[in-house]
Protein backbone atom coordinates (compact mmCIF):
# COMPACT_ATOMS: atom_id res chain seq x y z
CA UNK A 1 0.00 0.00 0.00
CA UNK A 2 1.05 3.67 0.09
CA UNK A 3 0.32 6.76 2.44
CA UNK A 4 0.99 10.04 1.38
CA UNK A 5 0.12 13.12 4.14
CA UNK A 6 0.11 16.50 3.68
CA UNK A 7 -1.06 19.65 5.49
CA UNK A 8 -4.65 20.45 4.38
CA UNK A 9 -4.28 24.12 4.49
CA UNK A 10 -1.58 26.76 5.12
CA UNK A 11 -1.83 30.36 4.88
CA UNK A 12 0.92 33.05 4.24
CA UNK A 13 1.45 36.87 3.79
CA UNK A 14 3.22 37.94 0.13
CA UNK A 15 6.32 38.14 0.10
CA UNK A 16 7.36 35.70 2.57
CA UNK A 17 8.88 32.10 2.66
CA UNK A 18 6.05 29.26 3.07
CA UNK A 19 7.35 25.30 3.25
CA UNK A 20 4.66 22.42 2.29
CA UNK A 21 5.45 19.07 3.55
CA UNK A 22 4.60 15.77 2.59
CA UNK A 23 5.05 12.31 4.19
CA UNK A 24 4.77 9.25 2.59
CA UNK A 25 5.12 5.79 2.83
CA UNK A 26 5.74 3.64 0.19
CA UNK A 27 7.67 0.12 -1.11
CA UNK A 28 9.39 0.58 -4.82
CA UNK A 29 9.60 4.68 -4.25
CA UNK A 30 11.03 5.96 -7.57
CA UNK A 31 10.67 9.43 -7.49
CA UNK A 32 8.48 12.12 -6.33
CA UNK A 33 6.62 15.55 -8.03
CA UNK A 34 5.13 18.13 -6.71
CA UNK A 35 2.37 19.59 -8.88
CA UNK A 36 0.57 23.00 -8.39
CA UNK A 37 -3.20 23.53 -9.30
CA UNK A 38 -5.43 26.40 -9.12
CA UNK A 39 -9.48 26.31 -8.70
CA UNK A 40 -10.71 24.67 -11.97
CA UNK A 41 -7.53 24.41 -13.79
CA UNK A 42 -5.75 21.09 -13.98
CA UNK A 43 -2.39 20.33 -12.22
CA UNK A 44 0.46 21.94 -13.48
CA UNK A 45 4.50 20.26 -12.66
CA UNK A 46 6.49 22.02 -10.78
CA UNK A 47 9.23 19.62 -9.37
CA UNK A 48 11.01 16.41 -9.55
CA UNK A 49 13.31 14.72 -6.68
CA UNK A 50 14.78 11.08 -7.34
CA UNK A 51 17.81 11.57 -5.10
CA UNK A 52 18.17 13.11 -1.82
CA UNK A 53 19.02 16.63 -1.49
CA UNK A 54 17.28 20.34 -2.61
CA UNK A 55 16.29 20.93 -6.56
CA UNK A 56 16.23 24.64 -7.06
CA UNK A 57 14.01 26.26 -9.27
CA UNK A 58 13.62 29.87 -9.49
CA UNK A 59 11.10 30.90 -6.75
CA UNK A 60 10.23 27.22 -6.07
CA UNK A 61 12.78 24.74 -5.03
CA UNK A 62 12.33 21.27 -3.30
CA UNK A 63 13.82 18.79 -1.29
CA UNK A 64 13.88 15.40 -0.45
CA UNK A 65 14.75 12.25 1.81
CA UNK A 66 14.17 9.21 0.70
CA UNK A 67 15.48 7.60 4.34
CA UNK A 68 12.65 9.71 6.34
CA UNK A 69 10.26 9.64 3.60
CA UNK A 70 10.04 12.92 3.52
CA UNK A 71 10.01 15.74 1.01
CA UNK A 72 8.67 19.72 1.17
CA UNK A 73 7.82 22.25 -1.35
CA UNK A 74 9.71 25.70 -0.79
CA UNK A 75 7.98 28.94 -1.87
CA UNK A 76 9.91 31.98 -1.96
CA UNK A 77 9.12 35.60 -2.40
CA UNK A 78 4.86 34.46 -2.35
CA UNK A 79 2.83 36.49 -4.77
CA UNK A 80 -0.84 36.34 -4.41
CA UNK A 81 -0.89 34.43 -7.82
CA UNK A 82 0.73 31.31 -6.00
CA UNK A 83 -2.75 30.66 -4.13
CA UNK A 84 -3.66 27.30 -5.40
CA UNK A 85 -3.33 23.62 -4.36
CA UNK A 86 -0.36 22.04 -3.69
CA UNK A 87 -0.22 17.93 -4.77
CA UNK A 88 2.76 15.95 -3.37
CA UNK A 89 2.76 12.55 -5.88
CA UNK A 90 4.65 9.96 -5.32
CA UNK A 91 6.08 7.52 -8.20
CA UNK A 92 6.93 3.80 -7.21
CA UNK A 93 7.82 0.93 -9.17
CA UNK A 94 5.49 -1.97 -9.52
CA UNK A 95 5.54 -4.75 -11.53
CA UNK A 96 3.25 -3.25 -14.36
CA UNK A 97 5.81 0.32 -14.58
CA UNK A 98 6.02 3.44 -12.52
CA UNK A 99 2.49 4.26 -11.14
CA UNK A 100 2.09 7.50 -9.79
CA UNK A 101 -0.09 7.86 -6.43
CA UNK A 102 -1.33 11.98 -4.79
CA UNK A 103 -1.85 13.25 -1.80
CA UNK A 104 -4.81 14.92 -1.21
CA UNK A 105 -3.09 18.44 -1.87
CA UNK A 106 -2.08 21.72 0.54
CA UNK A 107 -4.53 24.35 -0.06
CA UNK A 108 -2.08 27.62 0.18
CA UNK A 109 -3.61 30.64 0.57
CA UNK A 110 -1.42 34.23 -0.21
CA UNK A 111 -2.30 37.20 1.66
CA UNK A 112 -1.30 41.07 1.56
CA UNK B 1 3.42 21.46 -28.53
CA UNK B 2 -0.37 21.40 -28.15
CA UNK B 3 -1.32 20.27 -24.92
CA UNK B 4 -3.21 17.48 -23.84
CA UNK B 5 -7.03 17.74 -25.29
CA UNK B 6 -10.04 16.55 -23.31
CA UNK B 7 -14.05 17.08 -24.16
CA UNK B 8 -16.72 18.43 -22.98
CA UNK B 9 -15.17 20.40 -20.79
CA UNK B 10 -18.29 20.37 -18.70
CA UNK B 11 -21.45 17.38 -18.58
CA UNK B 12 -24.49 17.30 -16.15
CA UNK B 13 -26.55 13.97 -16.40
CA UNK B 14 -29.11 12.29 -13.81
CA UNK B 15 -28.30 8.93 -12.41
CA UNK B 16 -28.34 5.94 -14.01
CA UNK B 17 -27.45 7.68 -17.35
CA UNK B 18 -24.47 6.98 -19.20
CA UNK B 19 -21.94 9.47 -20.39
CA UNK B 20 -18.68 9.27 -22.23
CA UNK B 21 -15.49 11.28 -22.19
CA UNK B 22 -12.61 11.75 -24.70
CA UNK B 23 -9.06 12.28 -24.84
CA UNK B 24 -6.32 13.32 -26.94
CA UNK B 25 -2.99 13.24 -25.68
CA UNK B 26 0.23 15.24 -26.48
CA UNK B 27 1.54 13.52 -29.73
CA UNK B 28 4.02 10.85 -29.13
CA UNK B 29 3.19 9.97 -25.71
CA UNK B 30 3.04 6.50 -24.96
CA UNK B 31 1.66 6.46 -21.64
CA UNK B 32 -2.15 7.86 -21.02
CA UNK B 33 -3.69 8.03 -17.40
CA UNK B 34 -7.75 8.87 -16.48
CA UNK B 35 -7.53 10.26 -13.05
CA UNK B 36 -10.55 10.99 -10.98
CA UNK B 37 -10.51 14.13 -8.93
CA UNK B 38 -13.63 15.05 -6.04
CA UNK B 39 -13.73 18.15 -4.97
CA UNK B 40 -11.21 18.79 -1.98
CA UNK B 41 -9.27 15.98 -2.54
CA UNK B 42 -5.98 14.56 -4.88
CA UNK B 43 -6.12 12.85 -8.19
CA UNK B 44 -7.11 9.34 -7.78
CA UNK B 45 -5.73 7.04 -10.99
CA UNK B 46 -8.64 5.44 -12.37
CA UNK B 47 -6.31 3.55 -15.20
CA UNK B 48 -3.34 3.67 -16.84
CA UNK B 49 -2.72 2.75 -20.68
CA UNK B 50 0.90 2.16 -22.06
CA UNK B 51 0.11 2.80 -26.28
CA UNK B 52 -3.32 0.54 -26.27
CA UNK B 53 -2.39 -1.93 -23.34
CA UNK B 54 -3.72 -1.68 -19.82
CA UNK B 55 -0.94 -0.71 -17.59
CA UNK B 56 -3.03 -0.61 -14.55
CA UNK B 57 -7.04 -0.89 -13.49
CA UNK B 58 -6.52 -1.43 -10.32
CA UNK B 59 -8.75 1.07 -8.89
CA UNK B 60 -11.30 1.28 -12.05
CA UNK B 61 -14.62 0.15 -10.77
CA UNK B 62 -15.03 -2.56 -13.59
CA UNK B 63 -19.00 -3.03 -12.91
CA UNK B 64 -20.10 0.35 -14.42
CA UNK B 65 -16.48 2.49 -15.85
CA UNK B 66 -14.74 1.12 -18.88
CA UNK B 67 -11.76 2.79 -21.07
CA UNK B 68 -10.46 1.82 -24.04
CA UNK B 69 -7.51 3.63 -26.11
CA UNK B 70 -7.84 1.20 -29.66
CA UNK B 71 -5.19 2.99 -31.26
CA UNK B 72 -2.93 3.81 -28.91
CA UNK B 73 -3.35 7.81 -29.72
CA UNK B 74 -6.93 9.00 -28.14
CA UNK B 75 -9.30 7.38 -25.82
CA UNK B 76 -12.49 7.27 -24.20
CA UNK B 77 -13.70 6.67 -20.73
CA UNK B 78 -17.22 5.61 -19.79
CA UNK B 79 -19.61 5.28 -17.39
CA UNK B 80 -22.49 3.43 -17.22
CA UNK B 81 -25.08 3.91 -15.45
CA UNK B 82 -23.93 6.96 -13.20
CA UNK B 83 -23.72 6.81 -9.67
CA UNK B 84 -24.39 10.49 -7.60
CA UNK B 85 -20.61 9.70 -5.80
CA UNK B 86 -19.38 9.93 -9.69
CA UNK B 87 -19.31 13.53 -9.49
CA UNK B 88 -15.99 14.64 -10.13
CA UNK B 89 -13.52 16.23 -12.72
CA UNK B 90 -12.24 13.60 -14.77
CA UNK B 91 -8.70 14.22 -15.86
CA UNK B 92 -6.38 12.89 -18.60
CA UNK B 93 -2.95 12.59 -18.47
CA UNK B 94 0.07 11.58 -20.77
CA UNK B 95 3.33 11.58 -20.86
CA UNK B 96 6.00 9.46 -23.22
CA UNK B 97 6.53 6.68 -21.65
CA UNK B 98 7.05 3.90 -18.28
CA UNK B 99 10.61 4.33 -18.71
CA UNK B 100 11.27 8.23 -18.57
CA UNK B 101 13.13 8.88 -15.98
CA UNK B 102 11.45 12.06 -15.37
CA UNK B 103 8.93 12.71 -17.45
CA UNK B 104 6.01 14.53 -15.85
CA UNK B 105 2.40 13.83 -16.41
CA UNK B 106 1.03 16.14 -19.01
CA UNK B 107 -2.82 16.69 -17.50
CA UNK B 108 -5.54 18.18 -19.67
CA UNK B 109 -8.28 20.94 -18.44
CA UNK B 110 -11.06 17.95 -17.17
CA UNK B 111 -14.02 17.50 -17.80
CA UNK B 112 -16.37 18.01 -14.66
CA UNK B 113 -19.51 15.98 -14.31
CA UNK B 114 -22.25 16.75 -12.22
CA UNK B 115 -24.51 13.74 -11.40
CA UNK B 116 -27.82 14.33 -10.10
Amino acid sequence: GQNIDQPTEMTATEGAIVQINCTYQTSGFNGLFWYQQHAGEAPTFLSYNVLDGLEEKGRFSSFLSRSKGYSYLLLKELQMKDSASYLCAVRRLTGGGNKLTFGTGTQLKVEL
Amino acid sequence: EAGVAQSPRYKIIEKRQSVAFWCNPISGHATLYWYQQILGQGPKLLIQFQNNGVVDDSQLPKDRFSAERLKGVDSTLKIQPAKLEDSAVYLCASNRGLSSYNSPLHFGNGTRLTVT
